[in-house]
């Protein structure tokens, strides 16, 4: 159980273009999900908390108009970068807890933007 | 200011042998601790956790080992297999925080 996917995996875009990132959690309803990027050979970095019907928080330093989160149901959450510029190139990584008082998180596949 | 430390950034070992990965925290505030493991272009996978009312934890090959006094865990791999070989992250938490802060992560290789 407890498996979390996203899509795409992998994404190329054009310069000031916007990119939509879904999370799923597949077996498992998931109040809470979270956001983190991942540059090469760094650890993950979160970037937002993102929760079922009400904004999400961001933390400090990551530009909310930039990434936009919306999670509108206990099973999904989009992360859209938008106006995408080449330093937004990374790992973006999703996680879900299955419970409010479960600290484990799952974390999906990840996904590669590229930004040209 | 790196709330979770992982000082080694590689470690090898043999086949067989005892893989002992180390963190440490500085946050008198966390009260569970989780170990993940990642290949490249991959999202971590959960291995074992543990609370902070225990001092260890064993789940199979796997065991983790608290001591709050010195903010220190580690998380022990025995016997190691080639296929462990991967990045090793922990990560720790405060509860009701909700968030995870990782550590930088240490590249363990099993040699055959």
């Amino acid at each position: 159980g407890a498996v979390v996917s996203q899509h795409p995996s992998r994404v190329i875009c054009k310069s000031g273009t916007s990119v939509k990132i879904e999370c799923r959690s597949l077996d498992f309803q998931a109040t809470t999900m979270f956001w983190y990027r991942q540059f090469p050979k760094q650890s993950l970095m979160l970037m937002a908390t993102s929760n079922e019907g009400s904004k999400a928080t961001y933390e400090q330093g990551v530009e909310k108009d930039k990434f936009l989160i919306n999670h509108a149901s206990l099973t999904l959450s989009t992360l859209t970068v938008t106006s995408a510029h080449p330093e937004d190139s990374s790992f973006y990584i999703c996680s879900a807890r299955n419970g409010m008082y479960q600290e484990t998180q799952y974390f999906g596949p990840g996904t590669r933007l590229l930004v040209l | 200011d790196q709330q979770v430390k992982q000082n080694s950034p590689s470690l090898s070992v043999q086949e067989g042998r005892i893989s002992i990965l180390n963190c440490d925290y500085t946050n008198s505030m966390f009260d569970y601790f989780l170990w993940y493991k990642k290949y490249p272009a991959e999202g971590p996978t959960f291995l074992i956790s543990i609370s902070s009312i225990k001092d260890k934890n064993e789940d199979g090959r796997f065991t983790v080992f608290l001591n709050k006094s010195a903010k220190h865990l580690s998380l022990h791999i025995v016997p190691s297999q080639p296929g462990d070989s991967a990045v090793y992250f922990c990560a720790a938490s405060a509860r009701g925080a909700g968030k995870l802060i990782f550590g930088q992560g240490t590249t363990l290789q099993v040699k055959p």
